[in-house]
């Protein structure tokens, strides 16, 4: 089975850094994703993991522990237009299983 | 940038009609997929399909439901009879590769289909 958890929100001000955790306890396990979602939209791709370590791409970076099934997406510099929907994703052989997301919000 | 591109954007349907729902994935992917959310929900995995045939599917995905590539750039999603419960937005989505071979999932804008 799957089992994906994130937290539901976060607050934090503009200029700031957010992290967002998500453990995970999954069959299969291939990499981890992390998609960003704004209302009514479709999730887009932020980044992954397959390895243990930080990936950093630009202002957002992502880590993953495969032992302790552990990854989270780092916000820095937030801006306005970072208040949206953050999905943490498992891979497995023939599909990617979405936690039910953690909506941050930027204030100024 | 080439995207996933899906119709219609809103399909208002009765109960017990039958609809489908088209994309049109990136041209060069091999993995395609159906995703449903339902609103405030989380997103879910309905079905993936490679090489004309469904590789896993959720038990969301029961015998109402069936996926089609009818030509070489269409997927389509049919669902039978539609229930009330069946109100969602669904996502298509693909891929390059799956499995080990790791490959972004690209998401169409969705269809929301809304059964009255």
């Amino acid at each position: 089975g799957q089992n994906i958890d994130q937290p539901t929100e976060m607050t934090a001000t503009e200029g700031a850094i957010v992290q967002i955790n998500c453990t995970y306890q999954t069959s299969g396990f291939n990499g981890l994703f992390w998609y960003q979602q704004h209302a009514g939209e479709a999730p887009t791709f932020l980044s992954y993991n397959v390895l243990d370590g930080l990936e950093e791409k630009g202002r957002f970076s992502s880590f993953l522990s495969r032992s302790k099934g552990y990854s989270y997406l780092l916000l820095k510099e937030l801006q306005m237009k970072d208040s949206a929907s953050y999905l943490c994703a498992v891979q497995g052989d023939y599909k990617l299983s979405f936690g039910a997301g953690t909506t941050v919000t930027v204030r100024a | 940038e080439p995207e996933v591109t899906q119709t219609p954007s809103h399909q208002v349907t009765q109960m017990g009609q039958e609809v489908i729902l088209r994309c049109v994935p990136i041209s060069n992917h091999l993995y395609f997929y159906w995703y449903r959310q339902i609103l405030g929900q989380k997103v879910e995995f309905l079905v993936s399909f490679y090489n004309n045939e469904i590789s896993e599917k959720s038990e969301i995905f029961d015998d109402q439901f069936s996926v089609e590539r009818p030509d070489g750039s269409n997927f389509t999603l049919k669902i039978r009879s539609t229930k009330l419960e069946d109100s969602a937005m669904y996502f298509c989505a693909s891929s390059l590769i799956l499995g080990q071979g790791i490959s972004p999932l690209h998401f169409g804008n969705g269809t929301r289909l809304t059964v009255t």
